[in-house]
């Protein structure tokens, strides 16, 4: 059974942390994605990487990082949190074939404070 | 401009009706895909079903099917025989393919909430 997890599935940190959301894959996927998920907002992509160590800019890339040093592992980075990145994180991956479904992780609801 | 547009936020439907749930999209380029999600409220996004723009015929899954007007850039979901289950956000998305190929992410839309009532 595919599958992508996500190392939290609720996180509570403080303005002014550096924050780690890692995602990890089983299924060999090229593509990765982070998407946050607000109501009335649906999901937007804030970073995508279509190889280990390659990274492309979302919609909404501003104040995140992301790291792909393994094909299995993708990191979004919030450098400094703050209160507006108060969401829900989702990562994606999927194959490189363009009709290909993204398969999603469990998602982690991050709270700054 | 908003690329995808669901223009239904809720919906309450009874229970065995069938479901239309709408969502209209944007783009130029010629070759995109399709999808719809479902989001219960234990916040997991499944996969329903997917519809390429060279696609010549509507995509079906069990009791999914997409109703896809290309000329009117539409591509509704129709639920058929909803069930006390089906109740959930579902998302239309697209992927613009491009030079892209399936690298891009996914453009959402809002969302629609639907309700089966028994």
């Amino acid at each position: 059974d595919v599958k992508v997890t996500q190392s939290s599935r609720y996180l509570v940190k403080r303005t002014g942390e550096k924050v780690f959301l890692e995602c990890v894959q089983d299924m060999d996927h090229e593509n990765m994605f982070w998407y946050r998920q607000d109501p009335g907002l649906g999901l937007r992509l804030i970073y995508f990487s279509y190889d280990v160590k390659m990274k492309e800019k979302g919609d909404i890339p501003e104040g995140y990082s992301v790291s792909r040093e393994k094909k299995e592992r993708f990191s979004l980075i919030l450098e400094s949190a703050s209160t507006n990145q108060t969401s829900m994180y989702l990562c994606a991956s999927t194959t490189g074939t363009s009709g290909s479904e993204q398969y999603f992780g469990p998602g982690t609801r991050l709270t700054v404070t | 401009a908003q690329k995808i547009t669901q223009t239904q936020p809720g919906m309450f439907v009874q229970e065995k009706e069938a479901v239309t749930l709408d969502c209209t999209y944007d783009t130029s380029d010629p070759s995109y895909g399709l999808f719809w999600y479902k989001q219960p409220s234990s916040g997991e996004m499944i996969f329903l079903i997917y519809q390429g723009s060279y696609d010549q015929q509507n995509a079906t899954e069990g009791r999914y099917s997409l109703n896809f007007q290309k000329a009117r850039k539409s591509a509704n979901l129709v639920i058929s025989a909803s069930q006390l289950g089906d109740s959930a956000m579902y998302f239309c998305a697209m992927r613009e393919i491009g030079t892209g190929g399936g690298a891009d992410g996914l453009t959402f839309g809002k969302g629609t909430h639907l309700i089966i009532q028994p």
